[in-house]
């Protein structure tokens, strides 16, 4: 069965600067999909990156990157420039191919601060 | 973008009363829709998968007769908790995946269940 661990419950940063939110996963298939999503005080799920993981590119959405550690199986999100609307739940997930399910981590907890 | 509507946002009822929860998708149809529990500061957890026109799929654990789960159309599924006990509170979450193929999902913005 495949597993998700973010081993960081908290974190916080300062507005502007960058921080890196951790996350690991275990499995043994090859052709599977990452996801970071955001979850504000609004309990809202965002999504904020996807990868694939055939694709050895890195993703990046503005301010947002991902660092895809394959052989590693580490998938860490980079926050750049932070914001106070970054304050947040973050939850890492795995999604195997030809499924639709999503397992997620346990979430890190993000404060941005002035 | 893709919309995903869920109500109520909030609920009490009382124990042993049975509470029907609805999502709908507002701008795409969704053959498939997906139910997660998330319990105050954890994580979500899947409950069922919801396919239109058949029965629903429950992970392992859930009691498919306590959550009913409906999938009547591409764009509604309805989660009812029937004879619901305090252990029933929680946060309720639904989420619908483009029939696109992209693996965009969209989640709706939660339903607060308490029982009392």
């Amino acid at each position: 069965a495949q597993t998700v661990t973010q081993s960081q419950p908290e974190m916080s940063v300062q507005e502007a600067e960058t921080v890196t939110l951790s996350c690991t996963y275990d499995t043994s298939e090859n052709n599977y999909y990452l996801f970071w999503y955001k979850q504000p005080p609004s309990r809202q799920m965002i999504l904020v990156i996807r990868q694939e993981a055939y694709k050895q590119q890195n993703a990046t959405e503005n301010r947002f990157s991902v660092n895809f550690q394959k052989a590693a199986k580490s998938f860490s999100l980079k926050i750049s420039d932070s914001q106070l609307g970054d304050t947040a739940m973050y939850f890492c997930a795995f999604m195997k191919q030809d499924t639709d399910k999503l397992i997620f981590g346990t979430g890190t907890r993000l404060q941005v601060f002035p | 973008g893709a919309v995903v509507s869920q109500h109520p946002s909030r609920v009490i009822c009382k124990s042993g009363t049975s509470v029907k929860i609805e999502c709908r998708s507002l701008d795409f149809q969704a053959t498939t829709m997906f139910w997660y529990r998330q319990f105050p500061k954890q994580s979500l957890m899947l409950m069922a998968t919801s396919n239109e026109g058949s029965k629903a799929t429950y992970e392992q654990g859930v009691e498919k007769d306590k959550f009913l789960i409906n999938h009547a159309s591409l764009t509604l599924s309805t989660l009812t908790v029937t004879s619901a006990h305090p252990e029933d509170s929680s946060f309720y979450i639904c989420s619908a995946r483009e029939s696109s193929g992209n693996y965009g999902y969209t989640f709706g913005s939660g339903t607060r269940l308490t029982v009392v």
